[in-house]
């Protein structure tokens, strides 16, 4: 299996633009997470997904950051309009049960807002 | 009180020795504890799980879970520079959703040659 997958890898971008992360996970895994990680603040559960649907969003920060499923081998996570705040490195992880046992993460996307 | 607490570290050992890394946690609920490792710039890998009381060894990696005193600790015996990276303690406790899991903010690791 390839494991994870993220795209873009790198995204540089000014702040007000619309950015939009993509995921795919592993092939038959129930659960996808998104996380955020900074210096400061670590790695933060921002929602995650049970069986393409939102289970917890309560880690989203604010309106402008909004996440969908639409089907077991696809998700975005979109950051409209974009702030140099949200400049981290965004993770997509995915798990086999809806227990959220072992997560398998994704490289990451590396985000920077001008 | 943080949900998953750790020392951030640096922690500096040298190469042949024991390091020593702990973590608490504040859900007394919680059943599904993790170590994972990560190395500067890569993702977040999973070393070892723990569900029950007492120790899981796997390798040079023992997990040891106390949860009356709601402490997880991870120990790696003859440490190798190649263990040098962020360790990442994670528990799973209880929401509305049923069950989210809550990282530490990492131990880092250094392990001198």
């Amino acid at each position: 299996d390839a494991g994870v997958i993220q795209s873009p890898r790198h995204e540089v971008t000014e702040m007000g633009q619309e950015v939009t992360l993509r995921c795919k996970p592993i092939s038959g895994h129930n659960s996808l997470f998104w996380y955020r990680q900074t210096m400061m603040r670590g790695l933060e559960l921002l929602i995650y997904f049970n069986n393409n649907v939102p289970i917890d969003d309560s880690g989203m920060p604010e309106d402008r950051f909004s996440a969908k499923m639409p089907n077991a081998s696809f998700s975005t996570l979109k950051i409209q309009p974009s702030e140099p705040r949200d400049s981290a490195v965004y993770f997509c992880a995915s798990s086999l049960s809806v227990r959220q046992e072992t997560q398998y993460f994704g490289p990451g996307t590396r985000l920077l807002v001008l | 009180q943080k949900e998953v607490e750790q020392n951030s570290g640096p922690l500096s050992v040298p190469e042949g020795a024991i390091a020593s890394l702990n973590c608490t946690y504040s859900d007394r609920g919680s059943q599904s504890f993790f170590w994972y490792r990560q190395y500067s710039g890569k993702s977040p890998e999973l070393i070892m799980s723990i569900y029950s009381n007492g120790d899981k060894e796997d390798g040079r990696f023992t997990a040891q879970l106390n949860k009356a005193s709601q402490y997880v600790s991870l120990l790696i015996r003859d440490s190798q520079p190649s263990d040098s990276a962020t360790y990442l303690c994670a528990v799973n406790i209880r929401n509305t959703g049923g069950f989210k899991t809550i990282f530490g903010a990492g131990t880092r690791l250094f392990v001198k040659a």
